[in-house]
């Protein structure tokens, strides 16, 4: 079974600063899905950006971007040049593209909450 | 059109009561997942349907929770005799398809049992 693990439980950042979220995984497999979601106190969950695991280019989304290292089974969340909105829990989560009956589902980590100081 | 929505927002019921928690996913999505997070925690996998049949229900806890989707769009989860350990919110995630990477969520439902 696959493990997704988030050892910060909590960041903080300065607003127009950077700010680097971890993430590390475990899994057999060599092809997947890699996200990071972002949860707000709403409670409804954004997808915030995704890796495809065949792929070595990290993937970008305007001011997030991942550091994927494979080998390293690691998926790091950058987001630059924070805003207040930025502020909330953030989801590491592992899909499996392999077929079968855990093929849909979402495994995520424990979550880390970024606090955004203006 | 609308997102997935979720009802009731928050259900309080006494233990042993049974509960229905209902998730209406976007239009036209096949793909329904269940997810229960516990406070301060991050989701975890209970049930997904494609169409109408439960393709997967490992993560389903117990024989008290159960899930349906009649007709292939609306689903409920059913909770029989409801314990403290139930409370939790329930998200409910809709895709295009079954091979959709994006699931699209709920706001949730938060659940406490008293």
């Amino acid at each position: 079974a696959q493990t997704v693990t988030q050892s910060q439980p909590e960041m903080s950042v300065q607003e127009a600063e950077t700010v680097t979220l971890s993430c590390t995984y475990d899994t057999s497999e060599s092809d997947y899905y890699l996200f990071w979601y972002k949860q707000p106190p709403s409670r409804q969950m954004i997808l915030v950006i995704r890796q495809e695991a065949y792929k070595q280019q990290n993937a970008t989304e305007n001011r997030f971007s991942v550091n994927f290292q494979k080998a390293a089974k690691s998926f790091s969340l950058k987001i630059s040049d924070s805003q207040l909105g930025d502020a909330a829990m953030y989801f590491c989560a592992y899909r499996s593209t392999a077929g079968g009956t855990s093929y849909g589902k979402l495994t995520f980590g424990q979550g880390t909450i970024l606090t955004v100081h203006p | 059109g609308a997102g997935v929505s979720q009802t009731p927002s928050n259900k309080v019921t006494e233990k042993g009561k049974y509960v229905e928690l209902r998730c209406d996913p976007i239009s036209g999505h096949t793909a329904l997942y269940w997810y229960r997070q516990s406070l301060g925690q991050g989701p975890e996998f209970l049930i997904y349907f494609q169409g109408t049949g439960a393709a997967d229900d490992s993560g389903l806890p117990n024989d008290r929770f159960f899930a349906v989707r009649p007709e292939g769009s609306v689903s409920t989860l059913k909770i029989q005799r409801t314990e403290r350990g139930d409370s939790a919110v329930y998200l409910c995630a809709s895709s295009y398809t079954l091979d959709s990477y994006e699931q699209y969520f709920g706001p949730g439902t938060r659940l406490t049992v008293t």
